[in-house]
């Protein structure tokens, strides 16, 4: 079955450095992989969306890389700060508008200053 | 700004009611989605639709079914609650594009417990 795999532990980093997170999946050929945030108590909210074909993807301090190879989304905060501290989930989805959407568990992000 | 609303933030049901979690979304998107979110397993998609009167399951539909009688408003049902039904259900909708999958724009969620 399709299963999405993201960092299962939670990521402490020190504010002002790079913080790296991993999505890898199996059993999918995805059209697309998407990014969300999501802060306690609230639902996700979208980031950015990397296509099949594209290698990178950037905005503001974001990055994401995507490696259809090696079946593995990164994603990059660059100079990171305590306000980027949230749980990031990584999603794909398909060829069709009416393809379904599926999410990884999450990785929870931690800023400290 | 697209805005997608749950109609309650908290609920509790006892074992066995029916319950009705109903959202809505005011940008004339065609899909709509029902995920439910409990920890260590991430959101796992119960339903979708793709249009008015059109439902798909996602990979949990059991002990669930749907309804989307106008574009703007979908809902999910639990015909019988059950105590492992107890978690955190989100509702989103996404626009076609002609091109694949559009963002997922999410309400913010019905926490339901049931007794």
């Amino acid at each position: 079955s399709q299963k999405i795999e993201q960092n299962s532990e939670a990521l402490n980093i020190q504010e002002g450095k790079t913080a790296t997170l991993t999505c890898n999946y199996t059993n999918y050929s995805p059209a697309y992989l998407q990014w969300y945030r999501q802060d306690p108590g609230r639902g996700p909210v979208f980031l950015l969306l990397i296509r099949e074909n594209e290698k990178e993807k950037r905005k503001e301090r974001l990055k994401v890389t995507f490696d259809t190879t090696l079946k593995q989304s990164l994603f990059h905060i660059t100079a990171s700060q305590p306000a980027d501290s949230a749980t990031y989930l990584c999603a794909l989805g398909g060829y069709s508008s009416a393809s379904k959407i599926i999410f990884g568990s999450g990785t929870r992000l931690s800023i400290r200053p | 700004d697209v805005k997608v609303t749950q109609s309650s933030r908290y609920l509790v049901k006892r074992t066995g009611e029916k319950v009705f979690l109903e959202c809505v979304q005011d940008m004339d998107h065609e899909n709509m989605f029902w995920y439910r979110q409990d920890p260590g397993l991430g959101l796992r998609l119960i339903y979708f639709s793709y249009d008015v009167k059109m439902k798909e399951k996602g990979d949990i539909p059991e002990g669930y079914s749907v309804s989307r009688e106008k574009k703007e408003r979908f809902s999910l049902i639990l015909e019988s609650a059950s105590t492992n039904q107890t978690s955190m259900y989100l509702c989103a909708s996404s626009p076609h594009t002609g091109q694949g999958n559009s963002p997922l724009h999410f309400g913010n969620g019905t926490r339901l417990t049931v007794t």
